[in-house]
C-alpha cells in the first residue's frame, strides 16, 4: 500500500528566507504532483513530476523527483507572503486508474 | 469551459437523513473520483471511477455509494449520513494519458448533526 508523507506539517517563515518541503513515499511511483490549496478553497495543481531527475520551477517554487530515494522536494526561495497556503504532495498509485495517494500537507505561513 | 463543478456547496443533514452530491466535468477526462478533506488528514479517496461504466472503492468507501452516470458526470450518495461524515467533499477528475494529474472542484462543505 503506497504511503505518502510530508514534512513538516507547518511551517512558519518570514519573508525573504528559502526553504524546503519534503515530500516521502513507500512504494514505487514514476509520478508526483504537488498542489497548492489556499483557505477555504480547492486545490490547484503546481507542478507534475514524471520520471526521475525531473525538476520544475514556476516563480519562486522549484519542485524536483528521485524516484530512487523516493523522495520529492518543494524549494521556496525567498518567500513572500502571497505563498502562503498549504501544500500537498500526492504520488500515482502504480498499476491503477491514475489513484494518487495524498500526503497530509504542509501548512505554510509567510510573515512579514 | 467550466472544468469541475459541484453542487451543492453548503449542506447541513440530521443524522440518518440521505443526500447526494453532484459532479460534473466539461474536459472530457475519463477517470473521475470523490475524495473526503477532514482537518490534519489530508485527502482521502472515497470511490473513483477510471472509465465511464466502471467503479471501484478506494481508501474510505464504507456509507456512501457512487454512481457514474455518463462520462461527464459522477454522482456520490450518503444513504444513512453520520455526524463522521462530516467533511468537505471534493470531486476530481483526470485524463488517463501521460500527465494524469487530476484537476478538481470547489468543494462541498457537509455537516451532519
Amino acid at each position: 500500500e503506497l504511503k505518502v508523507e510530508q514534512n513538516p506539517l507547518f511551517l512558519s517563515m518570514q519573508e525573504g528566507k528559502n526553504y524546503t518541503i519534503y515530500c516521502n513515499y513507500s512504494t514505487t511511483s514514476d509520478r508526483l504532483y504537488w498542489y497548492r490549496q489556499d483557505p477555504g478553497k480547492s486545490l490547484e495543481s503546481l507542478f507534475v513530476l514524471l520520471s526521475n531527475g525531473a525538476v520544475k520551477q514556476e516563480g519562486r517554487l522549484m519542485a524536483s523527483l528521485d524516484t530512487k530515494a523516493r523522495l520529492s522536494t518543494l524549494h521556496i526561495t525567498a518567500a513572500v507572503h502571497d505563498l502562503s497556503a498549504t501544500y500537498f504532495c500526492a504520488a500515482l498509485d502504480t498499476g491503477t486508474a491514475s489513484k494518487l495517494t495524498f500526503g497530509t500537507g504542509t501548512r505554510l505561513q509567510v510573515t512579514l | 469551459n467550466a472544468g469541475v463543478t459541484q453542487t451543492p456547496k453548503f449542506q447541513v443533514l440530521k443524522t440518518g437523513q440521505s443526500m447526494t452530491l453532484q459532479c460534473a466535468q466539461d474536459m472530457n477526462h475519463n477517470s473521475m473520483y470523490w475524495y473526503r478533506q477532514d482537518p490534519g488528514m489530508g485527502l482521502r479517496l472515497i470511490y473513483y471511477s477510471a472509465s465511464e461504466g466502471t467503479t471501484d472503492k478506494g481508501e474510505v468507501p464504507n456509507g456512501y455509494n457512487v454512481s457514474r452516470l455518463n462520462k461527464r458526470e459522477f454522482s456520490l450518495r450518503l444513504e444513512s449520513a453520520a455526524p463522521s461524515q462530516t467533511s468537505v467533499y471534493f470531486c476530481a477528475s483526470s485524463y488517463r494519458g501521460r500527465r494524469g494529474e487530476q484537476y478538481f472542484g470547489p468543494g462541498t462543505r457537509l455537516t451532519v448533526t
